[in-house]
């Protein structure tokens, strides 16, 4: 069955590392987009593409990047960990065209603490 | 500023009682509204999309009706395996093909058995 995936699951680091949060989907979806959740907030969009080789900003993008090299994969990049960014990321996918078209479908999420 | 309130915080149901939760929205131009069912420790799982005024969508004890304001969820005879976090996310149009869902902060729902 067509899936998305994350990893990892669930993550320690310290302040200062670089970390990158993997995303894969099996839908061959041309849209992907990672958010991140935290209490009071809701879910917060950090960037999105549209395809190959496009990559936008988000609402909270600041300190983050995202690079786009084939359909399946969105790599989210935390260049230098800071506890701000402690928090529950969820990558989600949807099809760029169909019925369904605006509809996004979620990763089960990767839990980061920043130490 | 587009924005999107979702009533109460927390509900809580005896099992059979019927409710409907709130998503009260403000923005530019509506191209959708969505409803998903989220779980303690998992990613929201989509249940409707509505597009216009006066659409109403059904899954099992679920309906989803929205006006040009607001959209309810309400949920008949429910069970405790209905209990969840139900989130509301709009999505303003113009808006390139998908992005820029704003969600709002949730509805926790607990059924008691």
């Amino acid at each position: 069955d067509a899936e998305i995936t994350q990893s990892p699951r669930h993550k320690i680091t310290e302040t200062g590392r670089q970390v990158t949060l993997a995303c894969h989907q099996t839908w061959n979806h041309n849209n992907m987009f990672w958010y991140r959740q935290d209490l009071g907030h809701g879910l917060r969009l950090i960037h999105y593409s549209y395809g190959v080789q496009d990559t936008n900003k988000g609402e909270v993008s600041d300190g983050y990047s995202v690079s786009r090299s084939n359909t399946e994969d969105l790599p989210l990049t935390l260049e230098s960990a800071a506890s701000s960014q402690t928090s529950v990321y969820f990558c989600a996918s949807g099809p760029e065209r169909g019925p369904s078209t605006d509809t996004q479908y979620f990763g089960p999420g990767t839990r980061l603490t920043v130490l | 500023e587009d924005q999107v309130t979702q009533s109460p915080e927390a509900l809580r149901l005896q099992e059979g009682e019927s409710s409907s939760l709130n998503c009260s929205y403000t923005v530019s131009g509506l191209r959708g509204l969505f409803w998903y069912r989220q779980d303690p420790g998992k990613g929201p799982e989509f249940l409707f999309t509505l597009y216009s005024a006066g659409e109403e969508k059904e899954k099992e004890r679920l309906k989803a009706t929205l006006t040009k304001k607001e959209s309810f969820l309400h949920i008949t005879a429910p069970k405790p395996e209905d209990s969840a976090t139900y989130l509301c996310a709009v999505q303003a149009s113009p808006g390139g093909s998908q992005g820029n869902l704003i969600f709002g902060k949730g509805t926790k729902l607990s059924v008691k058995p």
